[in-house]
């Protein structure tokens, strides 16, 4: 079967730190990957989109960024943190069905 | 622009039925999913309309009007478990992103 797996699930980090969050699928091959972003109380926000290892669609301008070096990993990363990049921060795959599998989601506070 | 519409909170009695509407406006539209979140959780895959019509699955159900750019999510027999976030999501054409509105926040009383 397949999972999917994300962590860390809690990071604090100071402003102007660097981000790496990481995502990995198994039991898979070629999904489609996704990275989300969550302010407390509200809807999901896409940042970022994979059909394929090294392709990478961005959907808002911003001061983070994506990769996937694997064909079921991917990266989310920031070279320098911002108050508001604070969020609940989710990677999803999906394949052929119509439905998308969270992984258990990164709570990020910025300080 | 893309946008979804749905109420922000809807509060309902154990062992009621309760309907959380959804209607969108985007620039494609390739079906409609449901997804339910759990406090500090993440959202879990409930249901998928492509086409027009009603799809049941146990106590849930979900009805899709493409015509009417609406659709809504059919909760039975409601239980205190229940309680939870519900988004409603549109696939863009092409299938590979997809797009959630702001959710709906249930509350199940006893």
């Amino acid at each position: 079967s397949q999972t999917i797996h994300q962590w860390p699930a809690t990071l604090v980090q100071p402003v102007g730190s660097p981000l790496s969050l990481e995502c990995t699928v198994e039991g898979t091959s070629n999904p489609n990957l996704y990275w989300y972003r969550q302010a407390a109380g509200r809807g999901l926000q896409l940042l970022f989109y994979s059909v394929g290892i090294g392709q990478i669609s961005s959907e808002v301008p911003q001061n983070l960024s994506a990769s996937r070096p694997q064909d079921r990993q991917f990266i989310l990363s920031s070279k320098k943190l911002l108050l508001s990049d604070s969020g609940f921060y989710l990677c999803a795959w999906s394949k052929s069905g119509p439905g998308y599998t969270f992984g258990s989601g990164t709570r990020l506070t910025v300080v | 622009g893309q946008s979804l519409e749905q109420p922000s909170e809807v509060t309902a009695v154990e062992g009621a039925i309760v309907q959380i509407n959804c209607t969108y406006q985007t620039s494609g539209f390739y079906g409609l999913s449901w997804y339910q979140q759990h406090d500090g959780g993440a959202p879990t895959f409930l249901s998928y309309n492509a086409l027009d019509g009603l799809e049941e699955t146990g106590r849930f159900s979900s009805f899709l009007s493409r015509s009417d750019s609406y659709g809504y999510l059919l909760l039975q027999e409601l239980q205190m478990k229940d309680s939870a976030s519900y988004f409603c999501a549109v696939k863009d054409t092409g299938g590979f992103k997809t797009i959630f509105g702001a959710g709906t926040r249930l509350f199940v009383k006893a």
